[in-house]
């Protein structure tokens, strides 16, 4: 079965810290995609960076970055200076298929000012 | 339009009432998904339509959880006689077509339920 692990629940930073995030996955797929999703209070969830599981270089999006280790499977998200309106939950979701996300059960991320 | 609209944002029901959700993808989008969010939980998958049809129903929990699609737009997702385990907040996503999926979906706000 495929499984995303996420083992932090809650973190708290100050604001303009660096703050990593972790995941862990499980699959036997050699090609995949994985995702670093933010759910504010609002609910939507919005994409935050995606990582390609064939390229090496590791995604970057502005202050986000991952740390992509295939052979560990880990997929690591850090958001550096850190602002307040990045508070949210943060979830880690993975595919192989044409359709369907597998989800971690999220990290809820506190800036404090 | 120009993001993904759910209907309504809340709902509370009464155990044993029928209810249903509404999910309006971006217009264009061929492809909607529909998700379940419990409390302290990750995403569950439910169903997935391309255009009109359902390939994949398996992740809806029982035979009371139905979801139809008409027009190639909006969908209704329908829970039959509510258990205080429906519960949860159900996610609606879309993308331009099937496969897209490796790019991200987009999602809407959620409906909140409440099975009191």
């Amino acid at each position: 079965a495929q499984t995303v692990t996420q083992s932090q629940p809650e973190m708290s930073v100050q604001e303009a810290e660096t703050v990593t995030l972790s995941c862990t996955y499980d699959t036997s797929e050699s090609n995949y995609y994985l995702f670093w999703y933010k759910q504010p209070p609002s609910r939507q969830m919005i994409l935050v960076i995606r990582q390609e599981a064939y390229k090496q270089q590791n995604a970057t999006e502005n202050r986000f970055s991952v740390n992509f280790q295939k052979a560990a499977k880990s997929f690591s998200l850090k958001i550096s200076d850190s602002q307040l309106g990045d508070t949210a939950m943060y979830f880690c979701a993975f595919t192989h298929s044409n359709y369907q996300l597998i989800w971690g059960a999220g990290t809820k991320l506190i800036i404090k000012p | 339009g120009a993001g993904v609209s759910q209907s309504p944002s809340n709902k509370v029901t009464e155990k044993g009432k029928d209810v249903e959700l509404r999910c309006d993808p971006i217009s264009g989008h061929t492809a909607l998904y529909w998700y379940r969010q419990s409390l302290g939980q990750g995403l569950e998958f439910l169903i997935y339509f391309q255009g009109n049809s359902a390939p994949d129903k398996s992740g809806l929990p029982s035979d009371r959880f139905s979801a139809e699609r008409t027009g190639g737009s909006v969908s209704t997702l329908t829970i039959q006689r509510t258990q205080q385990e429906d519960s949860a907040v159900y996610l609606c996503a879309s993308s331009a077509r099937t496969g897209e999926v490796r790019y991200g979906y987009t999602f809407g706000s959620g409906t909140r339920l409440t099975v009191v």
